[in-house]
């Protein structure tokens, strides 16, 4: 079975500053990990997605993740944060043989202007 | 494509009732999944279908919830009675293929039991 922790309920960030969101996942087979972003009162959007091949994904509104097997971590990031970018983020995870995708607690993100 | 397609949006009803849940997936996408979320447990996965057929519906909480699929366009998620526990928001989310696995969500049915 896979899992994923997000590290962090929670995030604020100031406008035009980093924003890093924490994932780490637990999986005996190569995983397949995913970042979701949910607006207020919408249902979840996907933002990028690994399954094979390049490490580091580019994403939809400028952000990225990389996947680090050693460190079974699938870390969100974006240079430079938007008063848009506030919203919940979801990392989850599933595996070729299993088409559950298990999703992480969730974690809100604050812009301050 | 318009996308996962969720009816209604918001639905009130009464401890005892009878609730059903609907969902049209995107076309041509094989597989199908019901989740629920509430603030206490986030994001639950119910049950899932392939090829319209359930393949796992471990997660779905008791005998008093049931999924359908009578075909690749439509699916329900059906509470009876209904209890106000069952309260939350529930998204059909579908997939397209193995080789394929993101899921893309519908816009979620809020469902309140008083």
């Amino acid at each position: 079975a896979q899992s994923v922790t997000q590290l962090g309920s929670h995030v604020s960030v100031s406008e035009g500053a980093l924003v890093l969101l924490r994932c780490n996942y637990s999986s005996s087979v190569p995983p397949y990990l995913f970042w979701y972003v949910q607006y207020p009162n919408q249902g979840l959007q996907l933002l990028l997605k690994y399954t094979t091949g390049a490490t580091l994904v580019k994403g939809i509104n400028g952000f990225e993740a990389e996947f680090k097997k050693s460190e079974t971590s699938f870390h969100l990031t974006k240079p430079s944060a938007h008063m848009s970018d506030a919203a919940e983020y979801f990392c989850a995870v599933t595996s070729p043989n299993d088409y559950k995708l298990s999703f992480g607690a969730g974690t809100t993100v604050t812009v301050r202007a | 494509d318009a996308g996962v397609i969720q009816s209604p949006r918001h639905e009130v009803t009464e401890m005892g009732q009878e609730v059903t849940l609907r969902c049209k997936p995107i076309s041509g996408h094989d597989y199908l999944f019901w989740y629920r979320q509430t603030m206490m447990r986030g994001l639950e996965l119910l049950i899932y279908f392939n090829n319209n057929v359930p393949i796992d519906d471990s997660g779905m909480p008791e005998d008093r919830f049931s999924a359908k699929m009578p075909n690749a366009s439509f699916s329900t998620l059906k509470i009876q009675p209904s209890e106000p526990r069952d309260s939350a928001v529930y998204f059909c989310a579908s997939s397209l293929d193995r080789n394929r696995p993101e899921a893309f969500f519908g816009q979620g049915t809020r469902l309140t039991v008083v």
